[in-house]
């Protein structure tokens, strides 16, 4: 089983739309946990840490669900500039100093 | 700006022919990590350093190598690049404090190119 699985969409909304991202990790001792944004031919850029009790950051939010190891995160009113894949990144300190990535969910916002 | 960079950004290497990618970073993080992304593909993880401690994963190839002289700098070694090692190569640092962990920040990358 992979440490983090996300559905690889790809998700094709028009602009103004709410959509929605999930991801699920494996390992329950698992402690830090990100939503990372890439840009096509670009590195990973963090978007938003996620805390246990969920955060938002102007049009997106995060939600985090320990008891089903389950992340998530929403953007509001999708802009076209939102288009890119978005990397669920979880940390586990009892498995070292390793970060574990999901494979990633494409966004593309039509106008 | 404190920041991760790579060079080169772009590296062209012959089959077979050994080709070494440099990282530096200046925000004094004490891990640093090697991945490597095709396209398409989540980032695969190489190896890391914490502080000097040296990080292997078990899958890497032995025709990888790195090395990290200093705190600040960190180089991968690709000992005979063969056709599948043509990717993306993202350096990444984070900072380990008490019991936890910063999030990564990674460099631009150096996309390889085999011939």
């Amino acid at each position: 089983r992979k440490e983090v699985e996300q559905d690889p969409g790809p998700f094709n909304v028009p602009e103004g739309a709410t959509v929605a991202f999930n991801c699920t990790y494996s390992n329950s001792a698992s402690q830090s946990f990100f939503w990372y944004r890439q840009d096509c031919r670009k590195e990973p850029k963090l978007l938003m840490s996620v805390y246990s009790s969920g955060n938002e950051d102007g049009r997106f939010t995060a939600q985090l669900n320990r008891a089903s190891q389950y992340i998530s995160l929403l953007i509001r009113d999708s802009k076209l500039s939102d288009s890119a894949t978005y990397l669920c990144v979880v940390n586990s300190q009892n498995t070292g100093n390793q970060f574990y990535f999901g494979t990633g969910t494409s966004l593309t916002v039509i106008p | 700006d404190a920041m991760v960079i790579q060079n080169p950004r772009y590296q062209v290497t012959q089959f077979g022919k050994p080709v070494t990618l440099s990282c530096s970073q200046t925000l004094n993080h004490n891990v640093m990590y090697w991945y490597q992304q095709k396209s398409s593909q989540a980032p695969k993880l190489l190896f890391h350093y914490y502080d000097k401690d040296f990080n292997n994963e078990a899958d890497t190839p032995d025709n990888f190598q790195s090395r990290r002289p200093n705190t600040s700098f960190c180089f991968l070694d690709i000992r005979s690049p063969g056709l599948g090692d043509a990717a993306m190569y993202l350096c990444a640092t984070s900072r380990v404090f008490g019991g936890g962990y910063n999030e990564q920040f990674f460099g631009p990358g150096t996309r390889l190119t085999v011939l």
